[in-house]
C-alpha cells in the first residue's frame, strides 16, 4: 500500500512568489492534516480536513495560506505571496476516520520550502 | 511557555545503555499521549501510545503521570538503530479538534 506522498520534496522560491504543495493521502483515509516545522522549532499543526471539509484551520498562520481538498482526495496548500518566515518543512499526514484519536497519523516525507 | 516541553539533548549513549527521556505538557485537558520517532530528514512515525498504567513494547517503556503532567520514555539495551529524535506528542481530543501537539524533540545518538 502506498504511503502519504508529497510533492515537491523541495522548493526554492523568492519572496513574493507563489508555491503550491500537494499531498496524496493513503487511499481511504478521510482525515488529512497539514503540519509544518520551521527551523529550530517544533512541528506545528496548520489544519485538518475530514473528507473535503475543513474541520479545524486554527493553526493557519495568516491569509497568505490557502488549503483545499477537492473531492476529498488529494490536498493542496498554496502560499501566496511567500515570505521569508514561511521557510520550513511542510508535512502532510492522514488517518482513518475511525482512528483519529489513537494518535496514529501517517506522515509524508514532507515538502521543504526555502524562501529567499 | 511551550505546550509540550522536552530536553533537546543530544543524549550520547553507548550501545547497550539504558536511556530515559522526559516531557511535560501544560494543558491539563490533554487526553492522549504518544511518543513519535523521527529519523534525520524523514517523517515522524508513531513509536507508541502512552497510558496512565504504563506500557511496554519490547525494549521501550512509556509512563504517564497525569497529576504532574509528565510523560517518560525508557529505552533499554540501546541499539545503534535507536539513534533518532524522539518527539513527545499530546492531543486534546475536545470536540472537533483532533490535532496533535508536538514537543520539539529529544535527540538520541547511540554510539558503538
Amino acid at each position: 500500500e502506498a504511503g502519504v506522498t508529497q510533492f515537491p520534496s523541495h522548493s526554492v522560491i523568492e519572496k513574493g512568489q507563489t508555491v503550491t504543495l500537494r499531498c496524496d493521502p493513503i487511499s481511504g483515509h478521510d482525515n488529512l492534516y497539514w503540519y509544518r516545522r520551521v527551523m529550530g522549532k517544533e512541528i506545528k499543526f496548520l489544519l485538518h480536513f475530514v473528507k473535503e471539509s475543513k474541520q479545524d484551520e486554527s493553526g493557519m498562520p495568516n491569509n497568505r495560506f490557502l488549503a483545499e481538498r477537492t473531492g476529498g482526495t488529494y490536498s493542496t496548500l498554496k502560499v501566496q505571496p511567500a515570505e521569508l518566515e514561511d521557510s520550513g518543512v511542510y508535512f502532510c499526514a492522514s488517518s482513518h476516520m475511525t482512528s483519529p484519536n489513537t494518535g496514529e497519523l501517517f506522515f509524508g516525507e514532507g515538502s521543504r520550502l526555502t524562501v529567499l | 511557555r511551550k505546550e509540550v516541553e522536552q530536553d533537546p539533548g543530544p543524549f550520547n549513549v553507548p550501545e547497550g545503555a539504558t536511556v530515559a527521556f522526559n516531557c511535560t505538557y501544560s494543558n491539563s485537558a490533554s487526553q492522549s499521549f504518544f511518543w513519535y520517532r523521527q529519523d534525520c530528514r524523514k517523517e515522524p512515525k508513531l513509536l507508541m501510545s502512552v497510558y496512565s498504567s504504563g506500557n511496554e513494547d519490547g525494549r521501550f517503556t512509556a509512563q504517564l503521570n497525569r497529576a504532574s503532567q509528565y510523560i517518560s520514555l525508557l529505552i533499554r539495551d540501546s541499539k545503534l538503530s535507536d539513534s533518532a529524535t524522539y518527539l513527545c506528542v499530546v492531543s486534546l481530543l475536545d470536540t472537533g479538534r483532533r490535532a496533535l501537539t508536538f514537543g520539539s524533540g529529544t535527540r538520541l545518538q547511540v554510539q558503538p
